[in-house]
């Protein structure tokens, strides 16, 4: 069965400091899609970044970049040069192939807080 | 900012009674979900739809019920609400032409639902 994990339920950053947040993956489809999403506490969710399995370079938007080891089945997030605005919870999010839904499998999130 | 709208947006109702939720959208995608999201499970799928007359069951789809009769609407009922399905409701979409596992699936806004 596929799934998410996220072990790290809160965690605190310095402003402009860097953080990663931890994220590990289990499946056995060799094609899928790895997701990472912000949720503020206004609870809207915004898209962050996004690694495919057969991409060979990790995944990198602005601030943020997604340090994928594939064999070792993690996909963290590194935010680097923290804001304040960056204080939320954070979820990735493994999306399945099409032929079984194309749904996304979220971890439990990660909150962050950055302190001035 | 991907045109989806979620009504309404918080709703109270008593247990027992007949709940529907509407997703809108008008990016024209062929994929609509629907996810609840609870304090220590992140997002988890209810149902979801790869086209108009056709859904699937999610992973906690038991006490609901969906429907897609127009590419840009898809309701989730919840035909006699308990308590047990007090949570924050999102719709998401996203469109699978290339069949690509990269294509971000675009969240509404969330519905806040209370059933006393």
């Amino acid at each position: 069965a596929q799934k998410i994990t996220q072990t790290q339920p809160g965690m605190f950053v310095q402003e402009k400091e860097a953080v990663t947040l931890d994220c590990t993956y289990d499946t056995s489809d060799p094609s899928y899609g790895l997701f990472w999403y912000k949720q503020p506490s206004s609870g809207e969710m915004i898209f962050l970044i996004y690694q495919g399995s057969y991409d060979q370079q990790n995944a990198t938007e602005g601030r943020y970049s997604l340090n994928f080891q594939k064999a070792r089945k993690s996909a963290n997030l590194v935010i680097s040069a923290s804001q304040l605005g960056d204080s939320a919870m954070y979820f990735c999010a493994m999306r399945v192939p099409y032929n079984q839904g194309g749904k996304l499998i979220f971890g439990q999130g990660t909150e962050l807080s950055v302190k001035p | 900012d991907a045109g989806i709208t979620q009504s309404p947006r918080h709703k109270v109702t008593e247990t027992g009674t007949p709940v529907t939720l509407r997703c809108h959208q008008t990016e024209n995608h062929r994929y609509m979900y629907w996810y609840r999201q609870d304090p220590g499970h992140g997002l988890r799928l209810i149902h979801y739809s790869y086209g108009v007359k056709d859904t699937d069951k999610g992973e906690v789809s038991d006490g609901y019920s969906v429907s897609r009769s127009k590419t840009e609407d898809f309701l989730l009922t919840l035909e006699s609400a308990t308590s047990s399905q007090t949570s924050v409701y999102f719709c998401a979409i996203s469109e699978s032409q290339r069949d690509s596992l990269g294509e971000t699936q675009y969240f509404g806004p969330g519905t806040r639902l209370l059933v006393l």
